[in-house]
């Protein structure tokens, strides 16, 4: 089956700095892939939808100068958090839509960021 | 915006049936959906229903449906102790080019005793 992976799954960075995490879609090409957030014992929350070769669609709420998204090629989707601070601290989970199947999204394991 | 709501915990023995229920706001929604994420792991789908769909069954799962009401429930039979997880019910709105924006509920914490 289709696989996506994230890379780090974990990260510990000082306050001020920038954090950037990979999603990438190991078998498949996916033009549309997705970014989410999710806070301990709470739902996920969609920041960003986006399409490799243009601009990332963001959320209401969600500041796309703090949380710059690049999908350059078919199979990689960044997300870098730029300036962190400690309530940037979450899970941040990416998932790429299933080709050939509008219905379906493939999720990656999750990157654990704390911010100290 | 569209609110999809759920219980917080559900408890049950090993061999009895899960109830999971889920209500949702958006009656456009193209598919409705059932996630299960461990403890520190991303999310795994384990079944989906197309809003003109009243009920599907796959193995241990079945899904209901009541467009009318908003209501989706997720039932597993035989549950196991690796049935222990969170699981999220999600809607599906058509994004333009493809694909379904998700919004997920608030997850139930099943939790299996033995």
């Amino acid at each position: 089956g289709a696989v996506v992976s994230q890379h780090p799954s974990w990260v510990i960075c000082k306050s001020g700095t920038s954090v950037k995490i990979e999603c990438r879609s190991l078998d498949f090409q996916a033009t549309t892939m997705f970014w989410y957030r999710q806070f301990p014992k709470q739902s996920l929350m969609l920041m960003a939808t986006s399409n490799e070769g243009s601009k990332a669609t963001y959320e209401q709420g969600v500041e796309k100068d703090k949380f710059l998204i690049n999908h350059a090629s078919l199979t990689l989707s960044t997300l870098t958090v730029t300036s962190a601070h400690p309530e940037d601290s979450s899970f941040y989970i990416c998932s790429a839509r299933a080709p050939g199947l509008s219905y379906e999204q493939y999720f990656g394991p999750g990157t654990r960021l704390t911010v100290t | 915006g569209e609110d999809v709501e759920q219980s917080l915990f559900l408890s049950v023995r090993e061999g009895d049936s899960s109830v999971i229920n889920c209500t949702y706001t958006d009656s456009s929604s193209t598919y409705l959906y059932w996630y299960k994420q461990e403890p520190g792991a991303g999310l795994q789908l384990l079944t989906y229903i197309f809003s003109n769909m009243d009920m599907k069954q796959d193995q241990r799962l079945t899904v209901l449906l009541n467009k009318k009401d908003k209501h989706l429930s997720l039932r597993i039979a035989d549950t196991q102790t690796g049935d222990s997880a969170i699981y999220f019910c999600a809607e599906g709105l058509g994004l333009t080019g493809g694909g379904n924006k998700l919004t997920f509920g608030t997850g139930t914490q099943l939790k299996v005793e033995l």
